[in-house]
């Protein structure tokens, strides 16, 4: 089983819609989770950190931490075309290793 | 945010030549700067780790003698394409972890092609 699995869409959705993202791990010393969006030809680019469990909100993007159910999600409401990319997830424990996601592949058509 | 600079962006060379791209961490100190490769349409791969200091820990498969892998600062890594062959070309795109935060930040990446 692989330490986090993240299904790779891809995703295609309308201008306006919510999109929901998600990621489920195996490892339950995961304490730091984290999104971000990669563009194509681009470094990816940290969306939302979030520590242990708990929602956090940052304009359109909401980030949730479900330890207990060792789920994560990423919420995008009222999305835009500047939206699509891929959103990728990541999580760590107290060291020094960083788990990723495959990738969401997302596309908002306008 | 806290920013990773990666240079070159965009580097051709000749096959057989040797190529360094660097990775600087400008508004933090990176306890851990990690590389990785990326081929189109597919997710990071994990190359190698490196902590300050120290010599880097390569993954399953990857040559250490042909990506030489600096880190001799707390905001500087180098990874070094030695003997560069045409598939060596990839995007290699770096990170490095705030040592106060525990962010990972990534840099913009830098795309090799190799003729």
């Amino acid at each position: 089983q692989k330490e986090v699995e993240q299904d790779p869409g891809p995703l295609s959705v309308p201008e306006g819609a919510i999109v929901s993202l998600n990621c489920t791990y195996s490892n339950s010393a995961f304490q730091y989770f984290m999104w971000y969006r990669q563009y194509s030809r681009k470094g990816p680019e940290l969306l939302m950190y979030t520590y242990s469990s708990g929602n956090k909100e940052d304009g359109r993007f909401t980030a949730q931490v479900d330890k207990s159910s060792k789920y994560i999600s990423l919420f995008i409401r009222d999305s835009q075309p500047s939206d699509s990319a891929t959103y990728l997830c990541a999580m760590s424990g107290a060291g020094n290793q960083f788990y990723f996601g495959t990738g969401t592949s997302l596309t908002v058509i306008p | 945010g806290a920013v990773v600079s990666q240079h070159p962006s965009w580097v051709i060379c000749k096959s057989g030549t040797s190529v360094k791209i660097e990775c600087r961490s400008l508004d933090f100190q990176a306890t851990t700067m990690f590389w990785y490769r990326q081929f189109p349409k597919q997710s990071l791969m994990l190359m190698a780790t490196s902590n300050e200091g120290s010599k880097a820990t390569y993954e399953q498969g990857v040559e250490k003698d042909k990506f030489l892998i600096n880190h001799a600062s707390l905001t500087l890594s180098t990874l070094t394409v030695t003997s560069a062959h045409p598939e060596d070309s990839s995007f290699y795109i770096c990170s490095a972890s705030d040592r106060v935060t525990g962010e990972l930040f990534f840099g913009e990446g830098s795309r090799l092609t190799v003729l």
